[in-house]
């Protein structure tokens, strides 16, 4: 089957450094996507990868990992307003998108 | 520009009615727009994938008789949820890609919270 694996909580500083990890197996591969969602709200698009390595835009950074399976989203100066889940989710080989989770990242001040 | 609109952006309805929700693509052109529900604490589930001008491809587990999907427009799709029940209490959310199976990224509606009473 196919499984996509994040933690179901986090808990960072204000101003610090988070890493939310993914973990997926997939039949087929074709872009992993990170989302940012607040509370009753719809997601929004954060970024994407399909080659291996580090796509930074910001104060967010993703990393993608392809023979591991793996990607992590890095949030830098955590701010109050990053308090959110955040959604990863793979393109598998028919296109479909499958979903993780989610990972709910709670900042303190 | 990705900009997707949704509407309304909650309702609340009687057992046994019907609600249709609007979802329209305001500065490009969907291909392919998708319909996904999420429960409270839960991931997004998809529930359907619809090309325009072509009928939409359910998930399964997911009744086309009772949640209609219309996509007449490169910028419009629409879901009938047909004699709704309190268990299809829920939040509906769309997105829309510009390319034929949603191999470009998707862009999500600011979605519909349903409540049926």
């Amino acid at each position: 089957g196919q499984n996509i694996d994040q933690p179901t909580e986090m808990t960072a500083t204000e101003g610090a450094i988070v890493q939310i990890n993914c973990t997926y197996q997939t039949s087929g591969f074709n872009g992993l996507f990170w989302y940012q969602q607040h509370a009753g709200e719809a997601p929004t698009f954060l970024s994407y990868n399909v080659l291996d390595g580090l796509e930074e835009k910001g104060r967010f950074s993703s990393f993608l990992s392809r023979s591991k399976g793996y990607s992590y989203l890095l949030l830098k100066e955590l701010q109050m307003k990053d308090s959110a889940s955040y959604l990863c989710a793979v393109r598998d080989s028919n296109y479909q998108l499958i979903w993780g989770a989610g990972t709910k990242l709670i900042i303190k001040p | 520009g990705a900009v997707v609109s949704q509407h309304p952006s909650w309702v609340i309805c009687k057992s046994g009615t019907s609600v249709k929700i609007e979802c329209r693509s305001l500065d490009f052109q969907a291909t392919t727009m998708f319909w996904y529900r999420q429960f409270p604490k839960q991931s997004l589930m998809l529930m359907a994938t619809s090309n325009e001008g072509s009928k939409a491809t359910y998930e399964q587990g997911v009744e086309k008789d009772k949640f209609l999907i219309n996509h007449a427009s490169l910028t419009l799709s629409t879901l009938t949820v047909t004699s709704a029940h309190p268990e299809d209490s829920s939040f509906y959310i769309c997105s829309a890609s510009r390319s034929l199976a949603g191999s470009d990224t998707q862009y999500f509606g600011p979605g519909t919270r349903l409540t049926v009473l």
